[in-house]
């Protein structure tokens, strides 16, 4: 069964610093990977997704994410953090499309905190 | 645009009591699941249904049973709440297809189970 693995509940950043949050996979097959962000009282929303292709994809916000087989990871990476990215951001795992019969399975998140 | 739609957005229940979540997504897409969100646990997922007239069990589906009723409404039922069912639970709608790989979340209903 797939898993992801977020490292670190609460990450602390300055404005203006760069924000990198991390995210390894566990999958016996190429995964389809995902960030999703949830700010407080609301749903979750796609940030940004590697299903093929180039494996440095680029999301909303001014997020980006590399996905790198040999080390199963899936970091999350924003040149420089804004106060209005304090959110809470999940890592997510996919089998592979087969009809539209699969399934996400999320990290645990992570809280991102971003001060003055 | 109303996307996903779930009511109530709270509620409370004694130990014992039964209801109904209810989710409705204008979308037209087929697979439509609930998950529930526990602290430091992240998103769980309770059933999902991957197209009209089926429903599939997921990671936490003790206590819980599900009806996709049409194309657009999955509902979650609690038979008979216990404590541990205290959580928020989301539901969200998916497209078929490999262009489509994007879930959408409801707002969330935030359930306390005393």
């Amino acid at each position: 069964a797939q898993s992801v693995t977020q490292l670190g509940s609460h990450v602390s950043v300055s404005e203006g610093a760069l924000v990198l949050l991390r995210c390894n996979y566990s999958s016996s097959v190429p995964p389809y990977l995902f960030w999703y962000v949830q700010y407080p009282n609301q749903g979750l929303q796609l940030l940004l997704k590697y299903t093929t292709g180039a494996t440095l994809v680029k999301g909303i916000n001014g997020f980006e994410a590399e996905f790198k087989k040999s080390e199963t990871s899936f970091h999350l990476t924003k040149p420089s953090a804004h106060m209005s990215d304090a959110a809470e951001y999940f890592c997510a795992v996919s089998d592979i499309w087969a009809g539209g019969g699969n399934k996400l399975t999320f990290g645990t998140g992570t809280q991102l905190k971003v001060e003055l | 645009n109303a996307g996903v739609t779930q009511t109530p957005k709270f509620q409370v229940l004694k130990t014992g009591q039964s209801m109904t979540l209810q989710c409705a997504q204008d979308m037209n897409h087929n697979s439509m699941y609930w998950y529930r969100q526990d602290p430091g646990m992240g998103l769980r997922l309770i059933y999902y249904s991957a197209s009209e007239g089926t429903t599939d069990k997921g990671e936490v589906p003790n206590g819980y049973n599900v009806s996709r009723l049409n194309k657009r409404e999955f509902s979650l039922r609690l038979e008979s709440a216990a404590p541990s069912q205290t959580s928020v639970y989301f539901c969200a709608s998916k497209d078929r297809g490999q262009a489509n790989e994007k879930l959408f979340f409801g707002s969330g209903t935030q359930l306390s189970v005393l």
